[in-house]
């Protein structure tokens, strides 16, 4: 299976609500990231946390990381339609060359008006 | 300004041909990337380029080719198309080192007929 396993693969939620979406990764990382994806798009950055840090906010976003577990959630407070969406954990390898990421399978997020 | 952009956006085209997809950067980068997305959303990475050295050369059929002219351009060339090859392509950058954050391209949308 893949480094980075979401979950929920989808999600879906009325605006105003609350998004929590899980990442589950097998071995040591130096940083996880999130990345959101929309429709036709390319990928957007969002948020890297590092392996030392266990949570980090930006705006609506709040990304928890538990190395012992080897998982990670995004929240998204508030939720609305725009920001309908796939959503991507990324994590860089503790012994990475180069700047390797390897992305989870996503979570698909529709917020409804 | 565009930060990575990618032409062309479609590629439609007959099995057997030979077709190419280019990339540039602006932000100064040190190191692209080409990822293949298939139709289940799964990212996965095919090259990576630093400084117009290849760093990242995942299994990929020898059909595919990446070019790195300099290291604000890599463009990928795919010899005999099979129909397995349809999928969306990115293109990004990033600073190296410590699996930093990637800037992606809007991707390019392949189709093999």
């Amino acid at each position: 299976s893949q480094q980075g396993e979401e979950d929920p693969q989808a999600l879906s939620i009325q605006e105003g609500e609350n998004a929590t979406m899980n990442c589950s990764y097998k071995t040591s990382i130096n940083n996880l990231q999130w990345y959101r994806q929309n429709s036709g798009r390319g990928l957007v950055h969002l948020i890297l946390i590092r392996s030392n840090e266990r949570e980090k906010h930006s705006g609506r976003l709040r990304v928890t990381l538990d190395t012992s577990k080897k998982s990670s959630s995004l929240l998204i407070t508030a939720s609305r339609a725009a920001d309908t969406a796939s959503y991507f954990c990324a994590t860089a390898l503790a012994e990475t060359s180069g700047s390797r990421l390897t992305f989870g399978e996503g979570t698909q997020l529709t917020v409804n008006p | 300004d565009t930060a990575v952009s990618q032409t062309p956006k479609y590629l439609v085209t007959q099995m057997g041909n030979d077709k190419s997809i280019k990339c540039e950067q602006n932000l100064g980068h040190d190191t692209m990337y080409w990822y293949k997305q298939d139709s289940k959303k799964f990212l996965k990475i095919m090259f990576s380029y630093n400084n117009k050295e290849l760093i990242i050369n995942e299994t990929v059929p020898n059909r595919f080719s990446p070019k790195s002219p300099d290291k604000a351009h890599l463009n990928l060339h795919i010899n005999s198309l099979e129909l397995g090859d349809s999928a969306v392509y990115f293109c990004a950058s990033s600073q190296l080192g410590g699996g930093n954050e990637q800037f992606f391209g809007p991707g390019t949308r392949l189709t093999v007929l």
